[in-house]
């Protein structure tokens, strides 16, 4: 079975720019999870989907979106694009949500801001 | 206010001896939690989960432990091997399911 997979691996992007990640999810998992990794500030949550419907978001501002496709892709979404977002997004997908089960990580997509 | 906490960023440990990691937190009530390994440039890969009312859980040569009274976790690695040098996460569930916080992380070098 095909893990988590994410697109791109790598993307430089400059200040005032947007972004959209992808995130696969394993064939069959219905729920996505967002985070964000920084060296200062570790690995936070994001936001969560499932059946294309947001279920948990975390403390992050406005400019940080996501969506979730029938086929439980997901796409996430950073607008006017800061330095301090610079950083490693990781999804992750889980069979149901809420059920306990682990949560599979993808790779991540480094992101740097200049 | 909310905090989890790991003990040490970084432990160093001889090969064969026991690693014992510690997670710590306040003002959370977490039903579970979990813990992670992540290896650099790579995605945390999910090791073991203990619910609130079990005290133990094992799987092969890793065991956890959870005290809802001393709001901590720990994580041991017997016999530990080289291979078993990554950064270790904790992870709590603070609601929902599946809204985690994550720990800072120990990164576990396991020196032969």
């Amino acid at each position: 079975k095909a893990g988590v997979t994410q697109t791109p691996r790598y993307l430089i992007k400059t200040r005032g720019q947007q972004v959209t990640l992808s995130c696969s999810p394993i064939s069959g998992h219905r729920s996505v999870s967002w985070y964000q990794q920084t060296p200062g500030q570790g690995l936070q949550f994001l936001f969560e989907y499932f059946s294309e419907t947001q279920r948990n978001k975390g403390n992050f501002p406005g400019r940080f979106s996501g969506r979730q496709f029938s086929n439980s892709r997901s796409e996430m979404n950073v607008s006017t694009l800061e330095l301090g977002d610079s950083a490693l997004y990781l999804c992750a997908s889980s069979l149901v949500a809420g059920d306990l089960s682990e949560q599979f990580f993808g790779p991540g997509t480094r992101l740097t801001v200049l | 206010s909310q905090k989890i906490e790991q003990n040490s960023e970084a432990l160093n440990i001889q090969e064969g001896k026991t690693a014992t990691l510690t997670c710590n937190y306040t003002n959370y009530s977490p039903a579970y939690l979990q813990w992670y390994r992540q290896d650099p440039g790579r995605g945390p890969v999910f090791l073991l989960l203990i619910r609130e009312n079990e005290k133990e859980k094992r799987k092969e040569r890793l065991k956890v432990t959870f005290d809802t009274t001393l709001k901590q976790s720990l994580f041991h690695i017997t016999a530990s091997q080289p291979a078993d040098s990554a950064t270790y996460l904790c992870a709590l569930d603070v609601g929902n399911g599946q809204n985690f916080v994550f720990g800072p992380g120990t990164r576990l070098s396991v020196l032969p």
